[in-house]
């Protein structure tokens, strides 16, 4: 599974827009791009994943830059509840089942 | 509630001792996985069953580790002469399978072991 890298932490001013991004200068061509959270003293939540095309469910966003290399994943509307550590994790559908984890970014939502 | 359960969430213990850690997975996910957690660190795999089988093995599962899924339902993690170092959140989470298509881990709260 090809690397991230994302910033330790981060923070976000409650009811503005995070914008958590991940490098992933690495990633091949059959590789997703997966988002999942990971809110204190629980497991860690999906939120969403993406190949090439921007994509948006009720809980965010994920943009992916035309090269792949990178992307953002948006939580459009930030609140106390979103304070988390949001894990970026790139890999094939055929690379067996396992999550890598990387250290994630600790996401502190402000009021 | 519908969600992955594990039992105990908290588990206290003195080295040497053995313990064994019970997960529930969501009603009809036949894909099962063991991750562990420490402090400040992303879960780390352990394991993986499909139905009954296991079929997957980190490096980390020592051979004081086993894990088993009997009937393809629930799962249990053993950990056989515990040590300090296996102070960690065991995380267990399950996902159904569709072919071709990515499914989404869900997990269940984790057990908290710490060994004195």
């Amino acid at each position: 599974d090809a690397k991230t890298t994302q910033p330790p932490s981060m923070d976000c001013a409650e009811g503005r827009a995070a914008n958590l991004p991940c490098n992933h200068s690495t990633i091949s061509g059959n590789e997703y791009v997966y988002w999942y959270r990971q809110i204190h003293s629980q497991g860690p939540q999906y939120i969403i994943h993406g190949l090439k095309n921007n994509e948006t469910n009720e809980m965010a966003s994920l943009i992916i830059t035309e090269d792949r290399k990178s992307s953002t994943l948006i939580l459009p509307h930030a609140t106390l509840r979103d304070t988390a550590v949001y894990y970026c994790i790139v890999r094939s559908h055929n690379a067996g089942n396992m999550l890598t984890f990387g250290g994630g970014t600790r996401l502190m939502v402000k009021p | 509630d519908t969600g992955v359960s594990q039992d105990p969430r908290h588990k206290i213990t003195k080295r040497g001792q053995n313990v064994t850690f019970r997960c529930d997975p969501i009603s009809e996910h036949n894909r099962l996985y063991w991750y562990r957690q420490t402090l400040g660190q992303g879960p780390e795999f352990l394991t993986y069953f499909q139905n009954e089988a296991q079929l997957e093995k980190s490096r980390l599962l020592s051979d004081r580790f086993s894990a088993e899924r009997p009937k393809g339902s629930f799962s249990t993690l053993e950990i056989q002469r515990t040590e300090q170092g296996d102070s960690a959140m065991y995380l267990c989470a399950s996902s159904p399978r569709t072919s071709g298509t990515y499914n989404e881990q869900f997990f269940g709260p984790g057990t908290r072991l710490t060994v004195l």
